[in-house]
């Protein structure tokens, strides 16, 4: 039992350049999310999906898209890379849309720098 | 304003204290409140869970909520130095479809020897 899997762990890509996050989760949770972390800016929300098919745009979603085929994968596109765009992205999942009882599990993280 | 809000410390502590580490949000919404500990450079894990009013022990961790102020609080007895870590709160509301963690910046601990 992994948990959630995120690759890479480190990306440094230059401007306008397109990338993938990999995001996999082995606990058949339904409910996945990606989340970037800022300094002074705690966890903000990306994207989230509630199901194989369904998307959701959370609180800061332009430049990133997301589509989900199955149940485990999650993948993070970033379209055009920006600056701004770096951070530390995290992946978690739920059984629960709550995350009632076992909380929300997150990956370790993948620090992406844009130069 | 944000509608979680969550003092950055660092908070500095001797090796045995009790810890508190609040947080204060805005939203009536929220009912199912979180805490989670981050280790440097490690992805955040769930340390407690509560729903609603009240408070939940689990071991040395001790969780408490009070919607009627709009307050959580978690504590930490008999610190160690292990818990050195950031501390965050997360909290939602929704129910029924997907729910969005709203997160705290996060509390910087450290227990000192």
């Amino acid at each position: 039992n992994a948990g959630v899997t995120q690759t890479p762990k480190f990306q440094v890509l230059k401007t306008g350049q397109s990338m993938t996050l990999q995001c996999a989760q082995d606990m058949n949770h339904e409910y996945m999310s990606w989340y970037r972390q800022d300094p002074g800016m705690g966890l903000r929300l990306i994207h989230y999906s509630v199901g194989a098919g369904i998307t959701d745009q959370g609180e800061v979603p332009n430049g990133y898209n997301v589509s989900r085929s199955t149940t485990e994968d999650f993948p993070l596109r970033l379209l055009s890379a920006a600056p701004s765009q770096t951070s530390v992205y995290f992946c978690a999942s739920s059984y629960s849309n709550t995350g009632r009882d076992y909380g929300y599990t997150f990956g370790s993280g993948t620090r992406l720098t844009v130069v | 304003q944000k509608e979680v809000e969550q003092d950055p410390g660092p908070l500095s502590v001797p090796e045995g204290a009790i810890v508190s580490l609040n947080c204060t949000y805005s939203n009536s919404a929220f009912q199912y409140f979180m805490w989670y500990r981050q280790y440097s450079r490690k992805g955040p894990e769930l340390l407690m869970y509560t729903y609603s009013s009240g408070n939940k022990e689990d071991g040395r961790f001790t969780a408490q909520v009070d919607k009627s102020s709009k307050y959580i609080s978690l504590f930490i007895r008999d610190s160690q130095p292990s818990d050195s870590a950031t501390y965050l709160c997360a909290m939602t509301g929704h129910t029924g479809t997907a729910s969005k963690l709203t997160f705290g910046t996060g509390t910087r601990l450290q227990v000192t020897l």
